[in-house]
């Protein structure tokens, strides 16, 4: 089945920085990659995805980048604000499969 | 348009004790999903169900049982509660397209004493 490794699991910015998540997955059949974001007691929540056929997404301060060959894909975010400060998770799912696979999550804390 | 509801917000159980967990969406979803959540483990499937009377195990199903009997509501069973279940219990629906994201619950907080 598929694997997909997180890291850092724990990253700390100073507001205004920016902060890079990396995930890997194992099968190459992957073709949809989320991201969710999770604030303290709260859900997760989508706050970007992108589908194989795309290397690079972006909305305002958070873009994805898709290295399909080395089989990882990434979560940048740049001008780091407080309110960023939450658990990020990456899940990497397959063509036909409805169950995606999570990494362990990050959780970015962004000193003022 | 309330997304995915969960029943209760929080509970607090004493070892052996049943409760279930309840799980409702508005969102006409086919799949819907059960989690839990524990410090430093991600989130780990516990069952899952892709459509209306179907359920199917996980990657840590022991000591849970499920039921989809309506489209738009999933249960989550706990026969004789154990504090290693003690958790954060994320409920989520997903549409039919396989490159949809998850929509999930506010989460139900389970200790078990």
């Amino acid at each position: 089945g598929e694997n997909v490794e997180q890291h850092p699991s724990t990253l700390s910015v100073q507001e205004g920085d920016s902060a890079v998540i990396k995930c890997t997955y194992s099968d190459s059949a992957s073709n949809y990659f989320p991201w969710y974001k999770q604030e303290l007691g709260k859900r997760p929540q989508l706050i970007i995805d992108i589908r194989s056929n795309v290397g690079e997404k972006k909305d305002q301060r958070i873009a994805v980048t898709l290295n399909k060959t080395a089989k990882h894909f990434s979560l940048h975010i740049t001008e780091t604000q407080p309110e960023d400060s939450a658990v990020y998770f990456c899940a990497a799912s397959m063509a036909g499969s409805y169950i995606p696979t999570f990494g362990r999550g990050t959780s970015l804390i962004v000193h003022p | 348009n309330a997304g995915v509801t969960q029943t209760p917000k929080f509970r607090v159980l004493k070892t052996g004790q049943s409760m279930t967990l309840l799980c409702a969406q508005d969102m006409n979803h086919e799949y819907m999903y059960w989690y839990r959540q524990d410090p430093g483990m991600g989130l780990r499937l516990i069952h899952y169900s892709v459509g209306e009377g179907t359920t199917a195990k996980g990657e840590v199903p022991d000591g849970y049982n499920v039921s989809r009997l309506k489209k738009q509501n999933f249960l989550l069973g706990l026969e004789s509660a154990a504090p290693s279940q003690t958790s954060v219990y994320f409920c989520a629906s997903s549409g039919l397209d396989s490159n949809q994201p998850q929509h999930f619950g506010d989460g139900t907080r389970l200790s078990i004493l």
